[in-house]
């Protein structure tokens, strides 16, 4: 069962508010993802998780916090976000990150309008 | 650097016509994997094949085919007998083989397929 699963579909925020993306996987997967993509362009890579921990960070502002509470679940703090951080975020998993072979699956995404 | 041209950026045709989407790929490594993912309206990126540099047959997969030339850096995909349910922007990736290396998107090819 390839299904990567996101809360909520549709999200909008102030610009004051504080909300949360969810991510769940049930593949087994060790490695999560954060993409952040604009219209009409290609997802950009946000944040890694590995094995629960933080391995990579593409110099994303501190008002986008991620977490990873266990290996399933995968979440995305939003704080005092700007109306150019209106966009579609994905979620990913891969069975592994070591290497680049592995293929990612994605989740529908959440739509976030900041107002 | 990596890189991924898609330089078609949208194709229109009409049911039951063959389409072909191009992708070219620029690496300095001899082991990279590319893949094909699948964005319709709803957002999801739907995974549909990955090919690693050593493998060069072409792939078939129902009306789906898949031509990698190394020799051109190409890795083609060839839509047969179109239906409108494949309508949604098709994007190429490459990721390299060192350590963890960040898939490398195209920049998508939006196809239209009219009844």
């Amino acid at each position: 069962d390839t299904e990567v699963t996101q809360t909520p579909k549709h999200l909008v925020m102030g610009m004051t508010n504080k909300k949360s993306l969810k991510c769940e996987q049930h593949m087994g997967h060790r490695a999560m993802y954060w993409y952040k993509q604009k219209a009409k362009k290609p997802p950009e890579l946000m944040f890694v998780y590995s094995y629960e921990k933080l391995s990579i960070n593409e110099s994303v502002p501190s008002r986008f916090s991620p977490e990873c509470p266990n290996s399933s679940l995968l979440n995305l703090h939003l704080h005092a976000l700007q109306p150019e951080d209106s966009a579609l975020y994905l979620c990913a998993s891969s069975q592994e990150l070591a290497g680049s072979s592995y293929e990612q699956y994605f989740g529908p995404g959440t739509r976030l309008t900041v107002t | 650097a990596q890189k991924v041209t898609q330089a078609q950026t949208e194709i229109s045709v009409v049911e039951k016509e063959d389409v072909t989407l191009d992708c070219v790929y620029e690496t300095r490594d001899t082991t990279y994997y590319l893949f094909w993912y699948k964005q319709p309206p709803s957002g999801e990126l739907v995974f549909l094949i990955r090919r690693n540099s050593f493998d060069e047959q072409n792939e078939i997969s129902g009306r789906y085919s898949w031509n990698f030339q190394k020799s051109t850096s190409s890795f083609n995909f060839t839509i047969t007998a179109s239906q409108v349910v494949d309508s949604a922007v098709y994007f190429c990736a490459l990721s390299e083989d060192t350590g963890f290396q960040k898939l490398v998107f195209g920049t998508g090819t939006r196809l239209l397929v009219s009844p």
